[in-house]
């Protein structure tokens, strides 16, 4: 069965600080989504990763396949920032259904 | 970018009621949906993997005979709460499929379904 697990469960970070989750995943998960969920509810995907790291703007997704271990890195985090950020386990494969972390709830203060 | 509706956005309704959910792709084919729940200060939980033209798999504990699914066109997938109760109370969530190798996922923007 694969599993997930996210970390912290909550997270404050001021406007402008650097903040970091953390996710591990068992085996037979071979991609690792991130995906950011708005107060709201709506759900961006952010990033799909299965090996190295990845960046856009001030977002970075990094990965180590040997360790089962995943990071999505904020610089200088914004007050837009705010909501719930999900990994979510899958496979390379066509058509591979997710396995959804815990979740992080990010609040920001000014 | 790939753009997935639900309709309606939120819904109320009596108990033993039965409720459709729509999920359309509006800008690209899929023949692969996902539906979710998502309960209050939750995770998402996948329900059912909805294929085009075929039986939607569904998750083991999920009833298929309560959580109704019929994907009928590329673009379309519902899901059909039958005989609603206050535990089926929930934030749904649909996802489809695109992008080269089909492995990327566009969600809907959810429906809230409350049941009195």
């Amino acid at each position: 069965k694969n599993e997930v697990e996210q970390s912290p469960q909550n997270l404050t970070a001021q406007e402008g600080e650097f903040i970091t989750i953390n996710c591990s995943y068992s085996v037979g998960i071979s991609a690792l989504h991130w995906l950011q969920q708005h107060p709201g509810g709506g759900i961006v995907s952010l990033f799909m990763l299965s090996s190295g790291k990845k960046k856009h703007g001030r977002l970075i997704a990094t990965i180590n396949i040997q360790e089962k271990h995943s990071s999505l890195h904020i610089t200088a985090t914004q007050t837009t920032d705010v909501g719930t950020y999900f990994c979510a386990g899958g496979t390379t494969g066509t058509a591979s259904k997710l396995t959804f972390g815990t979740g992080t709830r990010l609040q920001v203060t000014l | 970018g790939a753009v997935v509706s639900q309709h309606p956005s939120w819904v109320i309704c009596k108990s033993g009621t039965s409720v459709k959910i729509e999920c359309r792709s509006l800008d690209f084919q899929a023949t692969t949906m996902f539906w979710y729940r998502q309960f209050p200060k939750q995770s998402l939980m996948l329900m059912a993997t909805s294929n085009e033209g075929s039986k939607a798999t569904y998750e083991q504990g999920v009833e298929k005979d309560k959580f109704l699914i019929n994907h009928a066109s590329l673009t379309l997938s519902t899901l059909t709460v039958t005989s609603a109760h206050p535990e089926d109370s929930s934030f749904y969530i649909c996802s489809a499929l695109a992008g080269r190798t089909y492995n990327e996922q566009f969600f809907g923007p959810g429906t809230r379904l409350t049941v009195l």
